[in-house]
């Protein structure tokens, strides 16, 4: 039982570069999430998925996208990537109003 | 998006000692709270959520207590060890599909 996992762990891009941030969980949860964590500025939510199928945006969606692939995976997308998304991004799962468990980060670093 | 605040932002503490924090949330529209412990370098734990007003959680030397009418929760930790040094994040939810809104948290260091 792996909880959630992340890949990759760590990954410096290029402005303008793309690239997909993956997370999985087998803990069968329904809703996903996908976090971001700054200096001074705490965990914000960037989108987040009720459910197999949905997706909506949280407090900081600009320049991401998600996929629900299935229930188990939820990936987090950065089309052109600027300095400003310069940050470590968490991704976590829970039972629908349960306790979230998170994945342990992936720092990414924007030239 | 919910204005949560937590107070204070930072905290010393020899071991041994108690201490408390608190977090500040809107009363309208309120379903859970969320109290989240962080370690340096490692992902948020789950300490409690916590629902009904009054509501008091204990595990081990820490313990939480929520009033949902006044839109307030404090965390205790007694006799405080170096092991509890983290950041203590709140986050409170409405009713749209356990979204958190977390904190700022409170940065805790126990001195031996």
């Amino acid at each position: 039982n792996a909880g959630v996992t992340q890949t990759p762990k760590f990954q410096v891009l290029k402005t303008g570069q793309s690239m997909t941030l993956q997370c999985a969980q087998d803990m069968n949860h329904n809703s996903m999430y996908w976090y971001r964590q700054d200096p001074g500025m705490g965990l914000r939510l960037i989108y987040y998925s009720a459910s197999e199928g949905t997706t909506d945006k949280g407090e900081v969606p600009n320049g991401y996208n998600v996929s629900r692939l299935n229930k188990r995976e939820f990936s987090l997308r950065l089309e052109s990537a600027a300095p400003s998304q310069t940050s470590v991004y968490f991704c976590a799962s829970t039972k629908l109003f349960d306790e979230q468990f998170f994945g342990p980060g992936t720092r990414l670093t924007v030239l | 998006i919910l204005n949560v605040e937590q107070s204070p932002q930072s905290l010393h503490v020899q071991e041994g000692d108690s201490t408390n924090f608190t977090c500040s949330f809107p009363s309208s529209n309120f379903y859970a709270l969320h109290w989240y412990r962080w370690e340096t370098a490692k992902s948020p734990e789950a300490l409690f959520v916590m629902t009904l007003n009054g509501d008091e959680k204990k595990k081990g030397r820490i313990s939480a207590t929520l009033n949902t009418k006044e839109g307030y929760s404090y965390l205790y930790i007694k006799g405080s060890q170096p092991e509890d040094s983290a950041t203590y994040l709140c986050a409170p939810t409405g009713t749209s599909y356990g979204k958190l809104t977390f904190g700022q948290g409170t940065i805790l260091t126990v001195h031996p």
